[in-house]
């Protein structure tokens, strides 16, 4: 059974803290997602990777950074968190395949919330 | 700009059938997937139209129309289960997706 795991389901933390999100895939995937997700505005893309150590900025990457050290593991920084970061973060993994590339698959989600 | 419309609500009743209208204006277009998510639950993908036309999967089709730059999912035999949201995503230039704003789908006994 295919997986994608984050490393948290609820996340609290402070305005000015430094926040890691982790996420891991076990389907050898080349694709790698950070979305987050709003009441009414969908999934909006922050970053991408379409490989080890590749990174693309998504429609949102303001005050956001990744890493992808390992092709399973894309992480999602926040340098300095701040209250209109309170959202659900999804992370998603897809094929390169031509045939694949349009079916992601999502993790659980992670819950933050900054105060 | 790029920019996805659905509904925001559909309601219909047990063994309804149902149809969910997506339209979009991107800068590239590459084909058009559809997803599901429950409440607390992750999207899970449903569908992919890449060209002109119906693609069935059981109880769900999905239509694409690239001239119209419009889509839509349709669900038959409607269950309980299918209460939901579902969003539209467009596959553009390279490897991501712009999702729509999703619409949440209510089915009544």
């Amino acid at each position: 059974d295919v997986k994608v795991t984050q490393s948290s389901r609820y996340l609290v933390k402070r305005t000015g803290e430094k926040v890691f999100l982790e996420c891991v895939q076990d389907m050898d995937h080349e694709n790698m997602f950070w979305y987050r997700q709003d009441p009414g505005l969908g999934l909006r893309l922050i970053y991408f990777s379409y490989d080890v150590k590749m990174k693309e900025k998504g429609d949102i990457p303001e005050g956001y950074s990744v890493s992808r050290e390992k092709k399973e593991r894309f992480s999602l920084i926040l340098e300095s968190a701040s209250t209109n970061q309170t959202s659900m973060y999804l992370c998603a993994s897809s094929s390169r395949r031509r045939d694949r590339v349009y079916e992601q698959y999502f993790g659980p989600g992670t819950r933050l919330t900054v105060t | 700009g790029q920019s996805l419309e659905q509904p925001s609500e559909v309601t219909a009743v047990e063994g309804a059938i149902v149809q969910i209208n997506c339209t979009y204006q991107t800068s590239g277009f590459y084909g058009l997937s559809w997803y599901q998510q429950h409440d607390g639950g992750a999207p899970t993908f449903l569908s992919y139209n890449a060209l002109d036309g119906l693609e069935e999967t059981g109880r769900f089709s999905s239509f694409l129309s690239r001239s119209d730059s419009y889509g839509y999912l349709l669900l038959q035999e409607l269950q309980m289960k299918d209460s939901a949201s579902y969003f539209c995503a467009v596959k553009n230039h390279g490897q991501n997706f712009v999702f729509g704003p999703g619409t949440r789908l209510s089915v009544l006994p």
